[in-house]
């Protein structure tokens, strides 16, 4: 069946540090691929997406590249700031049915 | 932007009683619009999905006779937790899309505590 793997946090970072939060996918067929963020106190957002194989969705400098071959879809920021600081879901869509969320990571950024 | 209204934001109700969540596109039509649950550090857990003007469809071990889903137009989907009981408390979240694989639009969901 279709399911979502993501990394479990919380992720604690300083300012300008690098950032990863894996996500691994199993689906069959070709599935879209989301990022979605909440802030504290605020609802769901989109993130970025991507909905075929070597797709790049980027957005607050932000990415992530679905990458079919090793089934994942890691999101990436190259210096996080403070008002990064959400929890992040990462999200699988299949045939506009199946619709799967991952635990969500949890980032705490400090200056 | 698109935005989704969820209301009401929190409510507490007795055991027993029944309550409804309004979720709302307000500048948009929405095709299809779902309903989650959210527990504790939990990731969100799809319950159903709802088109305008059909039968919502339900996943699997979600009851449908306690949930009940309406999506009247394409702008406003319900859901009413019937016979309410503690274990229903939890955090519900909406959300709605145009069509095909366009963004999710979020409410801000609803706490439910049910004493």
């Amino acid at each position: 069946g279709n399911s979502v793997t993501q990394m479990e946090g919380p992720v604690t970072l300083s300012e300008e540090a690098f950032l990863t939060i894996n996500c691994t996918y199993t689906a069959t067929g070709y599935p879209s691929l989301f990022w979605y963020v909440q802030y504290p106190g605020e609802g769901l957002q989109l993130l970025l997406k991507a909905t075929k194989a070597d797709d790049k969705g980027s957005n607050k400098g932000f990415e992530a590249t679905y990458r079919k071959e090793t089934t994942s879809f890691h999101l990436e920021k190259g210096s996080v700031q403070v008002s990064d600081s959400a929890v992040y879901f990462c999200e699988l869509e299949r045939a506009g049915t199946a619709l799967i969320f991952g635990k969500g990571t949890t980032l705490s950024v400090s200056s | 932007g698109a935005v989704v209204s969820q209301h009401p934001s929190w409510v507490i109700c007795k055991s027993g009683t029944s309550v409804k969540i309004e979720c709302r596109s307000l500048d948009f039509q929405a095709t299809t619009m779902f309903w989650y649950r959210q527990f504790p550090k939990q990731s969100l857990m799809l319950m159903a999905t709802s088109n305008e003007g059909s039968k919502a469809t339900y996943e699997q071990g979600v009851e449908k006779d306690k949930f009940l889903i309406n999506h009247a137009s394409l702008t406003l989907s319900t859901l009413t937790v019937t016979s309410a009981h503690p274990e229903d408390s939890s955090f519900y979240i909406c959300s709605a899309r145009r069509a095909g694989y366009s963004p999710l639009h979020f409410g801000n969901g609803t706490r439910l505590t049910v004493t």
